[in-house]
């Protein structure tokens, strides 16, 4: 079975800084991808990032850039310029591929809560 | 492309009681997903369709637990005989399958009195 592990149940950043959040996985699958999404308070699951593990080029999306290293089964986030509505909680994910048709149950983290301030 | 949408937003029941929630997936994703989100914690999985058929059950789907997706469309999670620990955050999630990411809908709170 695999298992998300996020080691930071808390975190804060001043208000344009970059802030790092960790994750570890542990799983015996070679196909699978990880996701990282954000939990605004009392409102939705907001898909953040993703990254095929098959690729070694790190995913980016605007200020959100991942640091996947394949071999220690560590995927980290990187938030650049944090903004006030990043505070949220931060999930890690992970999805194993199956066949061809890909799509299979998240398995998540406990999740790190994430405060930025002014 | 509205987004996941589900009902109700917000279920105050009595212990015993039976409950019913809905979630209407992305049009035309074929794969739906039901997760368990308690206070603290990140969401569980407790089953998921690929158009009307029930690929998979967690061990955490109790049999007081039934869920169904007729027409491969909107789906159904029902809860007979409710208990404490039912009290939850239910998700649905929906996917176009192959490599795609799921997308969350709003959650259905539950709080089992």
């Amino acid at each position: 079975a695999q298992t998300v592990t996020q080691s930071q149940p808390e975190m804060s950043v001043q208000e344009a800084e970059t802030v790092t959040l960790s994750c570890t996985y542990d799983t015996s699958e070679s196909n699978y991808y990880l996701f990282w999404y954000k939990q605004p308070p009392s409102r939705q699951m907001i898909l953040v990032i993703r990254q095929e593990a098959y690729k070694q080029q790190n995913a980016t999306e605007n200020r959100f850039s991942v640091n996947f290293q394949k071999a220690a089964k560590s995927f980290s986030l990187k938030i650049s310029d944090s903004q006030l509505g990043d505070t949220a909680m931060y999930f890690c994910a992970f999805m194993k591929q199956k066949g061809n048709s890909g799509n299979t149950p998240l398995v998540f983290g406990k999740g790190t809560r994430l405060s930025v301030i002014a | 492309d509205t987004g996941v949408s589900q009902d109700p937003r917000h279920k105050i029941t009595k212990r015993g009681q039976n409950v019913t929630f809905r979630c209407d997936p992305i049009s035309e994703h074929n794969r739906l997903y039901w997760y368990r989100q308690t206070l603290g914690q990140g969401p569980e999985f407790l089953t998921y369709f690929q158009n009307e058929a029930q690929l998979e059950k967690s061990r955490l789907l109790s049999d007081r637990f039934s869920a169904e997706r007729p027409k491969g469309s909107f789906s159904t999670l029902e809860i007979q005989r409710t208990e404490q620990g039912d009290s939850a955050m239910y998700l649905c999630a929906s996917s176009s399958g192959g490599r795609q990411a799921q997308y969350f809908g709003p959650g259905t709170r539950l709080l089992v009195l």
